[in-house]
């Protein structure tokens, strides 16, 4: 079965441009979270969503948003962007909403705005 | 607002060594307690999840702790290998269920 996916993996942008980052969850999975990670950092929680729904939003500026689709993938969108959005975005699924089992991640997207 | 802290940041040892990394928290209103793997570059393995009602976990030569009273949890590596050199994440998962607050990893080189 193949795990989750993230696309693009990496990605060059320059100051004030929008990016979509794109994830899918492994199958069956209905929730998708997303996370960043600024090199030397542990993961910051971004957002989650279950079943097509906002379930949490981490402490980041309205620049960022996020969607699920009826099929469970999921976007992340990033507007003006900043030097600091430079990280490595990471997508997680999970069968059930939030955190309480394992969470598996992908390899995630590497943004740099230069 | 909870705080994760990994001692020590980075840790270099010869290949066979056991070790114990250090995870500690500030709020012990956990749900669950998980350890990752994280080679250069690439996303999160999970290797153990710790639910707060529990003590240790175990997997293959990975164990993992967990006082909760205390705010602390240990995973230990039994006879490393050059191949367990990544980086080693601990995080907790509060109340909300929601999210997983992280440490900021403890960097592991095996040398063979």
């Amino acid at each position: 079965d193949a795990g989750v996916t993230q696309s693009p993996t990496h990605l060059i942008k320059t100051r004030g441009q929008h990016v979509t980052l794109r994830c899918s969850p492994i199958s069956g999975h209905k929730s998708v979270s997303w996370y960043q990670q600024v090199l030397g950092q542990g993961p910051q929680f971004i957002f989650q969503y279950y079943e097509k729904e906002e379930r949490g939003r981490g402490n980041f500026p309205d620049r960022f948003s996020a969607r699920q689709f009826p099929n469970y993938s999921s976007e992340l969108n990033v507007n003006a962007l900043l030097l600091g959005d430079s990280a490595l975005y990471l997508c997680a699924s999970s069968q059930i909403s939030g955190s309480r089992e394992k969470l598996f991640f992908g390899s995630g997207t590497q943004l740099s705005v230069l | 607002k909870q705080e994760v802290t990994q001692i020590p940041a980075a840790l270099s040892v010869p290949e066979g060594e056991n070790l114990v990394l250090n995870c500690s928290f500030t709020d012990s209103a956990i749900y669950n307690l998980q350890w990752f793997r994280q080679d250069p570059g690439k996303g999160l393995t999970s290797l153990l999840l710790i639910q707060s009602s529990q003590r240790e976990q175990t997997s293959g030569r990975l164990n993992a702790s967990l006082d909760k009273s205390s705010g602390r949890s240990t995973l230990y590596i039994a006879a490393s290998q050059p191949g367990d050199s990544a980086t080693y994440l601990c995080a907790v998962v509060g109340s909300g269920y929601s999210t997983l607050t992280f440490g900021k990893g403890t960097m592991l080189l095996v040398s063979p």
